[in-house]
């Protein structure tokens, strides 16, 4: 296993382009989540997915912003209509979690990013 | 709302030296934290992971400890070397989510 997976690793787009990023995760990991961070500033949660089921989104993720996790193994993020705030470093991590159990000892792993320039 | 803070937000220090890293979280109600080094333009290497019951973990020349009642964990890095620069991030989990300090941005003279 080569750990977190994540392709496209640079992707330079004109605004108002449409652009999906894909992440395949750690095999067996059954949480995958997908992080942004802008130049100095720590990862920010964007949303997260329990096998396929999405579970949670942040309110960063607007209406533009579309993410899937079909049969619970890899997983797309997708960006409509791009703008240039949207210039960032988009990280996806994944984990074990035993079912029912809080997590305390599940350990997040990062891919390397896919780092969008809108232009 | 989850803030996590770190200090220093830059260290500059020549090899060989011992150095501490802090972190500081509002809401002390985590299931873990955990340490991460990012080097430019990469992605996170987890480091430690620190479960909410526990007080402390080591790897190798690292050493991370967590005082939950307090809001705190520190980062020791012992002889420190060139190759350690990098930035090293905390983050603690609540529920599903990590919640990341701004980092601190570590250079190691040789």
């Amino acid at each position: 296993d080569t750990g977190v997976s994540q392709d496209p690793r640079h992707k330079i787009t004109k605004r108002g382009q449409n652009v999906t990023f894909r992440c395949d995760p750690i095999s067996e990991h059954n949480r995958l989540y997908w992080y942004r961070q802008t130049l100095g500033q720590g990862p920010e949660f964007l949303t997260y997915f329990q096998n396929e089921a999405q579970l949670e989104k942040s309110r960063l993720l607007s209406d533009r912003f579309s993410a899937e996790r079909p049969k619970g193994s890899f997983s797309t993020l997708e960006i409509q209509r791009t703008e240039q705030g949207d210039s960032a470093m988009y990280l996806c991590a994944s984990s074990f979690s035993i079912l029912g159990s809080r997590g305390e000892n599940t350990e997040a792993f990062f891919g390397q990013g896919t780092r969008l320039t809108v232009v | 709302k989850q803030e996590v803070t770190q200090i220093p937000a830059a260290l500059s220090v020549p090899e060989g030296e011992n150095l501490v890293l802090n972190c500081s979280f509002t809401d002390s109600a985590i299931y873990n934290l955990q340490w991460f080094r990012q080097d430019p333009g990469k992605g996170l290497t987890s480091l430690l992971l620190i479960q909410s019951s526990q007080r402390e973990q080591t790897s190798g020349r690292l050493n991370a400890s967590l005082d939950k009642s307090s809001g705190r964990s520190t980062l020791y890095i012992a002889a420190s070397q060139p190759g350690d620069s990098a930035t090293y991030l905390c983050a603690v989990q609540k529920v599903s989510r990590l919640t990341f300090g701004e980092g601190t941005q570590l250079t190691v003279n040789p």
